[in-house]
């Protein structure tokens, strides 16, 4: 069951430039979370936000949420080469009287030098 | 190091010849579960278990077989492969079920 969708699938900027990906959700949530995959590789937790919270930074990243809405978005701030990844947003919504957690399909992000 | 391992990382087999592939966390985690990863379909779960001795089905748990006999290993068993199994396998453990996941490395499954 897919809950959440990324957009856009793929995304290609400079060096330097800053990036955004949105995540849209169906039912309401827990939880957001963000990971991060290297080509082939396991995924990386990046951040988790709150349904009670709007914000979140870490580092260069920067999440929101509007659970109005009914999404979030992922802000990459001066990007590196190093950033290139597919990235993640995974929501954690009751389903079925249980909490569940749902890996959307990803945006690609690919950064130039 | 906390971490989740896989193994192995790379498996070409045929139709039919049964398989496992193993999974352990070392960092006490309850929560541990089994994900596929298609081109175009994104990440699916397979199987997951709450504690040990604990297992439930995922959103594919079609063909897949999981024990949990210990809290650190939590094995995947492919009793009977077939092509469309060809995938690229993720386990993951964390303290609950929404909390954050901790992957393994993958395990690339090539059924001819």
């Amino acid at each position: 069951s897919q809950q959440g969708e990324e957009d856009p699938q793929a995304l290609s900027i400079q060096e330097g430039e800053n990036a955004t990906m949105n995540c849209s959700y169906k039912t309401s949530i827990n939880n957001l979370q963000w990971y991060r995959q290297n080509s082939g590789r396991g995924l990386v937790h990046l951040i988790l936000i709150r349904s009670n919270e709007r914000e979140k930074h870490s580092g260069r990243l920067r999440v929101t949420l509007d659970t109005s809405k009914k999404s979030s978005s992922l802000l990459i701030t001066a990007s590196r080469a190093a950033d290139t990844a597919s990235y993640f947003c995974a929501t954690d919504a009751w389903h079925s009287g249980y909490s569940t957690l749902t890996f959307g399909k990803g945006t690609m992000l690919l950064v130039s030098p | 190091e906390a971490q989740v391992t896989q193994n192995p990382r790379y498996l070409i087999t045929v139709t039919g010849k049964k398989l496992t592939v193993t999974c352990s966390q070392n960092m006490n985690h309850e929560y541990m579960s089994w994900y596929r990863q298609d081109p175009g379909l994104g990440l699916r779960q397979i199987y997951y278990s709450m504690n040990v001795e604990v297992t439930d089905k995922g959103d594919v748990p079609e063909g897949y077989k999981v024990s949990r006999k210990e809290k650190r290993n939590f094995p995947l068993i492919l009793e009977s492969p077939s092509p469309n199994q060809t995938s690229l396998y993720f386990c993951a453990s964390s303290l609950g079920r929404a909390n954050e996941q901790f992957f393994g490395p993958g395990t690339r499954l090539t059924v001819l």
